[in-house]
């Protein structure tokens, strides 16, 4: 089964930008893995900011975006605010098999 | 709206067995993917479960292969995962999730297996 990586942990600055990045064992992150990025603070349930690459929710910021960057998929945070410390979590599709990568920890300090 | 809504999860023996349904609305689950994902407490997020909207093609993690079965009813909007031969380690909050558009997350259903 593929192994999805994520920085384990990563620190923004207020107003900073900071790009998450998500990798997978097998190869390059194409959107054929129709990359999703779940965001989750303590206690609550994870809920969806970017899937398919780059489409937002409704409930999306417009601070956050999706891409593919350097073969991995990446999560894009331009303009941190204090409420998007919280662990990210991107996940790939590999035909049909789902792999999530094991977070990110997000602190905006 | 899309709502996705777990139930069914509870306290159950090591061997046990246990059916989670996930009610939709806000969308037909006809032509969309669903996922089962659980999360143990303090743990990362793990994929449990695949179903294809459109070829009807299940999946599983090796973890829960043979034990778990994901099945769905289009007419009453619900997806399902019957769970069997349950361990101590399928213990976590288990969630439901559609696919694009349809990708929010309910709450989720806690599920605990000890003797």
């Amino acid at each position: 089964q593929a192994v999805v990586t994520q920085e384990p942990s990563v620190t923004v600055s207020p107003g900073g930008t900071v790009t998450l990045t998500c990798g997978s064992s097998t190869g390059a992150v194409t959107s054929g893995h129709y990359p999703y990025w779940f965001q989750q603070k303590p206690g609550q349930a994870p809920r969806t900011l970017i899937f398919d690459t780059n489409d937002k929710h409704s409930w999306t910021p417009a601070r956050f975006s999706g891409s593919l960057l350097g073969g991995k998929a990446a999560l894009t945070l331009s303009g941190a605010q204090p409420e998007d410390e919280a662990d990210y979590y991107c996940f790939l599709f590999y035909d049909g098999d789902g792999v999530f990568g094991g977070g990110t920890k997000l602190t905006v300090l | 709206e899309v709502q996705l809504v777990e139930s069914g999860g509870g306290l159950v023996k090591p061997g046990g067995s246990l059916r989670l349904t996930c009610a939709v609305s806000g969308f037909t689950l006809s032509g969309n993917h669903m996922t089962w994902v659980r999360q143990a407490s303090g743990k990362g997020l793990e994929w449990i479960s695949f179903m294809s909207g459109v070829t009807n093609k299940i999946s599983y993690a090796d973890s829960v292969k043979g034990r778990f079965t994901m099945s769905r009813d289009n007419g009453k909007n619900s997806v399902y995962l019957q769970m069997n031969s349950l361990r101590a380690e399928d213990t976590a909050l288990y969630y439901c999730l559609g696919s694009g558009s349809a990708s929010r997350w309910g709450q989720g259903t806690p599920v605990t297996v000890s003797s």
